[in-house]
């Protein structure tokens, strides 16, 4: 059973950096085809892709966002790192981790993980 | 702005047939996949490769695609299924994925 979950901090002042951990279990990062996207919602706003890393660190930003992230994988670990520098309280969101496999989902986001809330206030 | 374009609602009548549309040109080239998301949940897989459905999705649920649009229709619209509806596909470039602004379906 595949699962991802993520964790950061529970509030986040202007200016500093984010960063964002999604645990992944039920597969292995370095499973070939497997990618491991971020995506992220503000309140009461649409869904806003971010990054994707795959099994092969293949790394893909949001052209609107690649200058503030950096998107790393621990395979030993089973996680995926995001960080989003210099944050605005634009920023303030639900951050979703997800997996993907680029044959069995054809690059779809089959399972994601709870979300977390990030608030960014001084 | 989003490279794919969403109406932002739609409403349907319990057990009618609505089709919920997404526009892009980049859909004349990659396919869609659709998620649902209900209040306060995380959005779940309703369709990917344009047309195919995950294991524990309704058959009600179908995709299709014609030049620059895709389609998510659910024939028989149920109670639950009233929820946001995001399309998400490859952008222009074809390196980067983008989400559709959503739509909000009402079941009457």
């Amino acid at each position: 059973q595949i699962t991802l979950k993520e964790s950061g901090p529970t509030l986040v002042k202007p200016t500093q950096t984010l960063t964002l951990t999604c645990t992944v279990s039920g597969f292995s990062l370095s499973t070939s085809g497997v990618g491991v996207g971020w995506i992220r919602q503000p309140p009461g706003k649409a869904l806003e892709w971010l990054a994707l890393i795959y099994w092969d660190d293949d790394k893909r930003y949001s052209p609107a966002l690649k200058s503030r992230l950096t998107i790393t994988k621990d395979t030993s670990k089973n996680q995926v790192v995001l960080t989003m520098t210099n944050v605005d309280p634009v920023d303030t969101a639900t951050y979703y981790c997800a997996h993907s496999h680029i044959a069995t989902t054809t690059d779809a986001f089959d399972i994601w993980g709870q979300g977390t809330m990030v608030p960014v206030s001084s | 702005s989003s490279e794919l374009t969403q109406d932002p609602a739609v409403s349907v009548a319990l057990g009618q047939t609505v089709r919920i549309t997404c526009q892009g040109d980049s859909l004349r080239i990659y396919s869609a996949s659709w998620y649902q998301q209900k209040p306060g949940q995380a959005p779940v897989l309703v369709i990917y490769g344009k047309s195919k459905r995950p294991s524990g999705i309704p058959d009600r649920f179908s995709g299709s695609s014609s030049g620059n649009t895709a389609s998510l229709t659910i024939t028989g619209a149920r109670a639950e299924d009233e929820a946001d509806y995001y399309c998400k596909s490859r952008d222009s470039s074809g390196n980067h994925w983008v989400f559709g602004g959503g739509t909000k379906l009402t079941v009457l």
